[in-house]
């Protein structure tokens, strides 16, 4: 069946530092989205990506989508204590009723 | 609209009582999820209605897990008997249509404690 993997599994940051996670697919996606879940809190959709190259931004969040569209990442610049959480990965084949999350990244940032 | 709502949010039980998660999904969604999440397993999808039918339950536990969907306001997750390993926080999720194109929105989550 379809995997995702997501690496870091953890990623600890000064502030001010740059942060990336990467997410992989065994299999070709038709999009992937984004989650963010704060400690203590529930995942909350970010963004999603459909084609093939494609990047996004979200102030100091960038998000791209492999060209293979097999693979994407995220890129936080200058990380805030308020980026701290898990950021998920969530591959999705054409209107599947379910997406395949990955194990997620753990994000924490030292003042 | 008040999103996603999840009741109770924290339910402490014993070994061998009967638990129930309760749901309210977004009004007008017609996919709902369940999930459970912990740190050693991560994300687990358990089971997800698509109109109040059940598409897939092939993430649920075993046959102590049960769900409903009566209609389009309510699902319920049922645990009997429940177990400690069966602690957990359970997320149920909605979406507008195919998730896959239009995303999850989540609820605040139960959290489980089976002693």
């Amino acid at each position: 069946g379809q995997q995702v993997m997501q690496i870091p599994q953890y990623q600890h940051v000064q502030e001010g530092e740059d942060f990336t996670t990467y997410c992989n697919s065994s299999t070709t996606l038709s999009n992937i989205q984004w989650y963010k879940q704060r400690p203590g809190g529930h995942p909350v959709f970010l963004i999603q990506l459909v084609k093939s190259g494609e990047v996004k931004k979200q102030k100091r969040l960038t998000f791209q989508f492999g060209e293979a569209k097999k693979n994407s990442s995220l890129h936080i610049t200058a990380t805030q204590t308020t980026d701290v959480g898990t950021y998920f990965c969530a591959g999705n084949r054409v209107n599947a009723g379910k997406s395949t999350f990955g194990d997620g990244t753990t994000l924490t940032v030292k003042p | 609209d008040a999103g996603v709502i999840q009741s109770p949010r924290h339910e402490v039980t014993e070994m061998g009582q009967e638990v129930t998660l309760r749901c309210k999904p977004i009004s007008g969604h017609d996919y709902l999820f369940w999930y459970r999440q912990t740190m050693m397993r991560g994300l687990e999808l358990l089971i997800y209605f698509n109109n109040n039918v059940p598409i897939d339950d092939s993430g649920m536990p075993e046959d102590r897990f049960s769900a409903k969907m009566p209609n389009a306001s309510f699902s319920t997750l049922k645990i009997q008997p429940s177990e400690p390993r069966d602690s957990a926080v359970y997320f149920c999720a909605s979406s507008l249509a195919y998730p896959t194109n239009y995303g999850y929105t989540f609820g605040s989550g139960t959290r489980l404690t089976v002693v």
